[in-house]
């Protein structure tokens, strides 16, 4: 498709498994970011990756999430032994270059740990 | 630390009436701001951007003000719509460096018909 694809749309998940969300980006889009949103909650900014550049991590919340953007393209955000409070949508979205242009969110990925 | 702020958690409108969103900044390096606006269980779409070299852009019925001195934009929607119900988030960057895009907490908007 045109847009930023993400996968799975929603998941139900024990507390303390771990869980991979999967982000297609648009095709040339070189920027790649994911945000979160808790219940009630603004978007959280997770993790940046601008083309071979170092990813900016500054935004995970601890150090079970981790992120992965392999060829440049589509990326996986991991987050190991998951808590109740992880229990949010989780955003992808991409430009085409350094911010400064428009960002694309995808649909999300509704995660919710029991 | 949040850079950018959007004091107001809703705001209710009636149909035809303007709405007025507002946002808040304390990053004088930010010099790119858009506007979000979001569906329950969709992800955000973009609306409309502002560069700080400009303090006003127009696009139909969205306009988006900018007062760098009070590190201070607005959105002003007229005539609101009921289609228009929904939340949404401003944003701001620096252009140059790549720097990420923050988001402010958003505004859920409410138009009464």
């Amino acid at each position: 498709g045109a847009g930023v694809s993400q996968s799975p749309s929603n998941k139900v998940t024990e507390k303390g498994k771990d869980v991979e969300l999967r982000c297609d980006p648009i095709s040339g889009h070189t920027a790649l970011y994911w945000y979160r949103q808790s219940l009630g909650q603004g978007l959280e900014f997770l993790i940046y990756f601008q083309g071979n550049s170092a990813p900016d991590k500054s935004g995970l919340p601890s150090d079970r999430f981790s992120a992965e953007r392999t060829g440049g393209s589509v990326s996986t955000l991991t987050i190991q032994r998951t808590q109740q409070e992880d229990s949010a949508v989780y955003l992808c979205a991409s430009s085409p270059g350094p911010t400064g242009n428009t960002i694309y969110f995808g649909e999300g990925s509704w995660l919710t740990v029991v | 630390d949040q850079q950018v702020k959007q004091n107001s958690p809703s705001l209710s409108v009636q149909e035809g009436r303007i709405s007025i969103l507002n946002c808040d900044y304390t990053n004088s390096m930010f010099d790119y701001f858009l506007w979000y606006k979001k569906y329950p269980a969709e992800g955000p779409t973009f609306l409309i951007s502002i560069s700080s070299i400009k303090d006003k852009n127009e696009d139909g019925r969205f306009t988006v003000f900018l007062n760098k001195s009070a590190k201070h934009l607005s959105l002003h929607i007229v005539p609101s719509q009921p289609g228009d119900s929904a939340v949404y988030f401003c944003a701001a960057s620096r252009i140059q460096g790549a720097q990420k895009l923050v988001f402010g907490q958003g505004t859920r908007l409410t138009i009464n018909p």
